[in-house]
């Protein structure tokens, strides 16, 4: 079983949808979680962290189920411009180990 | 100006000559990181290091090796290529958690697209 694992997709959504993407992590002990952004051939992005009580930045919404081990990223009213791929991340609290999953594909269509 | 730079961007080099991989950052961090990406896999960690005179090896270091000069440089090295390394490498800086910060978030350079003949 891989330490994170994420659907490739990829999502073909309309703009103005809402979606959704999970990620999994197998790690109990892992403490700190992230969404990064990655446009094709550029490196990842910050999105946002993701906190035990969820957080919001504007159309993204962040979640955290520590007892079924995953983190979701909802995105709201969809932008051509969000189209990318998503990467989950997973860190164990002081460590140097970030763990990768392999992203979630995204296409925002017109 | 961008944070985290590397250089080159681009690199075609053929099976077993020497490269170097160059990684700047101005973020004033102490943490620096080299990472592989290839198609279908997440990013893999070559090697960190946490200060100047800490570097350690990451999960898939065999072939590579590093060198951190100062606090804001850190350089990978391939040995020898060879063609199962042609793969996008990104550098990575990170500040440990401190103050108000609970996290140790990341901030990636542009990458190196490295072609190994």
């Amino acid at each position: 079983r891989k330490e994170v694992e994420q659907d490739p997709g990829p999502f073909n959504v309309p703009e103005g949808a809402t979606v959704a993407f999970n990620c999994t992590y197998s790690n109990s002990a892992s403490q700190s979680f992230f969404w990064y952004r990655q446009d094709c051939r550029k490196e990842p992005k910050l999105l946002m962290s993701v906190y035990s009580s969820g957080n919001e930045d504007g159309r993204f919404t962040a979640q955290l189920n520590r007892a079924s081990q995953y983190i979701s990223l909802l995105i709201r009213d969809s932008k051509l411009s969000d189209s990318a791929t998503y990467l989950c991340v997973v860190n164990l609290s002081g460590t140097y180990k970030y763990i990768f999953g392999t992203g979630t594909r995204l296409k925002v269509l017109a | 100006d961008a944070d985290v730079t590397q250089t080159p961007r681009n690199r075609i080099t053929k099976t077993g000559k020497r490269i170097m991989l160059e990684c700047s950052q101005t973020k004033g961090h102490d943490r620096m990181y080299w990472y592989r990406q290839d198609p279908g896999l997440g990013l893999r960690l070559i090697y960190y290091s946490f200060d100047v005179k800490d570097i350690n090896k990451g999960e898939i270091s065999d072939g590579y090796s590093v060198s951190r000069q100062a606090q804001a440089k850190f350089s990978l090295s391939l040995e020898s290529a060879i063609p199962n390394q042609t793969a996008l490498y990104f550098c990575a800086t990170s500040d440990p958690p401190g103050g108000s910060r609970s996290t140790d978030t990341q901030y990636f350079g542009p990458g190196t697209r490295l072609t190994v003949l």
